[in-house]
């Protein structure tokens, strides 16, 4: 059965630091990009990093961009969220995403499946 | 940044009834688009990727359609295990923020 479990949430005070773990299980860890997604309490889901297969490549969210890193081990089957300078706007759900795709005739497609089952970080004094 | 729409917010239905939720993208984003259900403390759930194909083990009563700019899932006969929050997401371009519409969370009249 292909798994992702999330580890790592807590809470933290504003400026302060956090890792967040994603465990996979089931599947070839190493052959996928992987994602992290996002939720407010309350609101909606926010994409906000990605890295490729090898950890060659990431990308991330304005909102996140050089206070968060992604990494990986593919040794450990374990992707990584470092959350740096932490702002009460980071209080969300975190979920960890597998990144499938599919070659159609008419393009590549691509979506996050399956989801861990989040883990939840607030950032507040 | 493409910026995802979705129609409406929220809605009452009964079971058995038609559903029907829009998503409209901010600039033609051709078939590149995957639909999401999200039950209250539960991580999201594919439901339909590249617009119209779906994700296997998804009951057939989900549908969806569109390309271009504007976008629909329909549910044919809603049940009680389909209430829920339902999201769209774009796979056409860069992911940013954007990347997925508001939500649209459907409740029990």
């Amino acid at each position: 059965e292909v798994q992702l479990v999330e580890s790592g949430g807590g809470l933290v005070q504003p400026g302060g630091s956090l890792r967040l773990s994603c465990a996979a299980s089931g599947f070839t860890f190493s052959s996928y990009w992987m994602h992290w997604v996002r939720q407010a309490p309350g609101k909606g889901l926010v994409w906000v990093s990605r890295i490729n297969s090898d950890g060659s490549s990431t990308s991330y969210a304005d909102s996140v961009k050089g206070r968060f890193t992604i990494s990986r081990d593919n040794a450990k089957n374990t992707l990584y969220l470092q959350m740096n300078s932490l702002r009460a706007e980071d209080t969300a759900v975190y979920y960890c995403a597998r990144d499938g795709s599919v070659l159609l005739w008419f393009g590549e497609f691509h979506w996050f499946d399956p989801w861990g089952q989040g883990t939840l970080v607030t950032v507040s004094s | 940044d493409i910026q995802m729409t979705q129609s409406p917010s929220s809605l009452s239905a009964s079971v058995g009834d038609r559903v029907t939720i829009t998503c409209r993208a901010s600039q033609s984003i051709s078939s590149y688009l995957n639909w999401y259900q999200q039950k209250p403390g539960k991580a999201p759930k594919l439901l339909i990727y590249a617009a119209s194909s779906l994700q296997s083990g998804v009951p057939s009563r989900f549908s969806g359609s569109g390309s271009g700019t504007d976008f629909t899932l329909t549910i044919s006969s809603l049940q009680p295990e389909d209430f829920a929050t339902y999201y769209c997401q774009q796979s056409y371009s860069t992911l940013s923020e954007g990347t997925f519409g508001g939500g649209t969370k459907v409740e029990i009249k």
